[in-house]
């Protein structure tokens, strides 16, 4: 079956502009995830969607970065005023049920700041 | 707060050579140990975990052992393939009700000569 998609593959903007990434997660997965990978980098954990509802929004590094999930299927992350230390690899996954379920990731979308 | 630090790569090594990436990490409570490993130009996916200490988790020939005395979770491949070439990352999960969390470390880049 088809995997958890992300749209786009690549976003170029300038600085203080506003995006929007999309994520497509596994048709019947619960949980959604969003992590940041910069260059050089692990990902780093930003958010964990159970359902409709930001269940942990614990790792968005200000409130300039925002998202959500208002079906409960497809997530859309939202970073304003962009600065080029936002430039990363935004990766998305999702899972069966609550944690502990494995998580399957999609392939980024490379945000790149100018 | 939890941490994982893993072998500086990259890594080089001819087709049929044994593969060994160490991993450490540093938690609270009983976390639970994972490798990823993401092939070029795809996402991250799950090659093996391991949920609690002294079990082994394994997959397409790789192995790592939980070892809670060292708080480590190495991966080892006896033969390596040209088409092990990938980046792989050291992960772990919170215990209790943040397991949903995973903390990565910063990737290893494993590159296999034929």
């Amino acid at each position: 079956g088809a995997g958890v998609s992300q749209t786009p593959s690549n976003k170029v903007t300038e600085k203080g502009k506003y995006v929007e990434l999309r994520c497509d997660p596994i048709s019947g997965h619960t949980a959604l995830y969003w992590y940041r990978q910069s260059l050089g980098q692990g990902p780093e954990f930003l958010i964990y969607f159970q359902g409709t509802g930001a269940a942990d929004d614990s790792g968005l590094p200000n409130d300039r970065f925002f998202a959500v999930r208002p079906e409960g299927s497809v997530s859309t992350l939202k970073i304003q005023r962009t600065e080029r230390g936002d430039s990363a690899v935004y990766l998305c996954a999702s899972s069966l049920g609550d944690g502990g379920h494995e998580q399957y990731f999609g392939p980024g979308t490379r945000l790149t700041v100018t | 707060g939890n941490s994982v630090t893993q072998m500086e790569g990259p890594v080089t090594l001819s087709e049929e050579a044994f593969l060994t990436i160490n991993c450490t990490y540093t938690a609270t409570g009983y976390p639970s140990l994972f490798w990823y490993v993401q092939y070029p130009g795809e996402g991250l996916q799950l090659l093996l975990k391991a949920t609690k200490a002294d079990d082994k988790g394994s997959n397409k020939g790789f192995e790592a052992t939980y070892r809670k005395e060292t708080t480590s979770f190495h991966l080892e491949k006896g033969s390596v393939q040209v088409s092990d070439s990938a980046v792989y990352f050291c992960a772990l999960s919170d215990s209790g009700g943040s397991n949903y969390k995973l903390t990565f470390g910063k990737g290893t880049l494993l590159t296999v000569n034929p």
